[in-house]
C-alpha cells in the first residue's frame, strides 16, 4: 500500500498567515493526490486534485503543488472560515489512501 | 445540483449485518465511479471500497480490512449505491460517506455520512 505521511500534525496560525501543509508519499505517485478540507461534524470537501488543479469553487488562496514523492498545499492568507483538518489523498494506485491529517488551529 | 444523501445506519451487534444506501441526484449515476469512505470517531478517514461505472462493467475495489466482508453494489435504475456489511466487528464504528468519483481522479462530491456503530 502507498502510504501518505503529513506534516505537521497539528499547526497554529493565526488569520492572515501564509500556510503550508506537506504530504509525502511512500512511492512515486505522477500527480495522482487531492486534498480536502474537513470541518467538524461535516463531509470533507474536495480542494485540489491531481496535485495543482483548484476545484470549481475553491477559493483562489488556495493552491497545491509537487509530483512524484513531494506535494504542498499552500492557503496564502488564512481566512477564519479556513481553521479546520486538511488530507491528502493518492488515487495512483489501489488501495486508496489517505494522509493522517494536518489540524489547523487558532 | 448534485446531492448524496446515505441511510441505513444504526446500531448492530459484533458479527451482524447492515446495508447502506446512498441516493445519488443531479447527475447520471452510471457515469461515473463510486465509493464509500468511512471515518471512525475521531480519527482520519479511510476508503472502503469503490464501484466502477458502465464503462468499465461495475467492477469492484475494496480495502483490505474490509475484504471478503463488504460488498459495493448499485442500482443505476434507482439512482442508488449500496454498501452490504456482514461479520461487522467492533472496529468498524464509523461514520460512513459515499462519494462520487471519477477514473484517475478524485472524490469530488460527498454525502453527510451516517454512523454505524457496533456494539454489544
Amino acid at each position: 500500500d502507498i502510504q501518505l505521511t503529513q506534516s505537521p500534525s497539528f499547526l497554529s496560525a493565526s488569520v492572515g498567515d501564509r500556510v503550508t501543509i506537506t504530504c509525502r508519499a511512500s512511492q512515486g505517485i505522477s500527480s495522482s493526490l487531492a486534498w480536502y478540507q474537513q470541518k467538524p461534524g461535516e463531509a470533507p470537501k474536495l480542494l485540489i486534485y491531481a496535485a495543482s488543479t483548484l476545484q470549481s469553487g475553491v477559493p483562489s488562496r488556495f493552491s497545491g503543488s509537487g509530483s512524484g514523492t513531494e506535494f504542498t498545499l499552500t492557503i496564502s492568507s488564512l481566512q477564519p472560515e479556513d481553521f479546520a483538518t486538511y488530507y491528502c489523498q493518492q488515487f495512483s494506485d489501489y488501495p486508496l489512501t489517505f494522509g493522517g491529517g494536518t489540524k489547523v488551529e487558532i | 445540483e448534485v446531492q448524496l444523501v446515505e441511510s441505513g445506519g444504526g446500531l448492530v451487534q459484533p458479527g451482524g449485518s447492515l446495508r447502506l444506501s446512498c441516493a445519488a441526484s443531479g447527475f447520471t449515476l452510471s457515469d461515473h465511479y463510486m465509493d464509500w469512505v468511512r471515518q471512525a470517531p475521531g480519527k482520519g478517514l479511510e476508503w472502503v471500497g469503490r464501484s466502477r461505472n458502465k464503462a468499465y462493467s461495475y467492477t469492484t475495489e475494496y480495502a483490505a480490512s474490509v475484504k471478503g466482508r463488504y460488498s459495493v453494489s448499485r442500482d443505476d435504475s434507482k439512482n442508488s449505491l449500496y454498501l452490504q456489511m456482514n461479520s461487522l466487528k467492533t472496529e468498524d464504528t464509523a461514520v460512513y460517506y459515499c462519494a462520487r468519483s471519477n477514473p484517475g481522479s478524485a472524490e469530488d462530491y460527498w454525502g453527510q455520512g451516517t454512523l454505524v456503530t457496533v456494539s454489544s
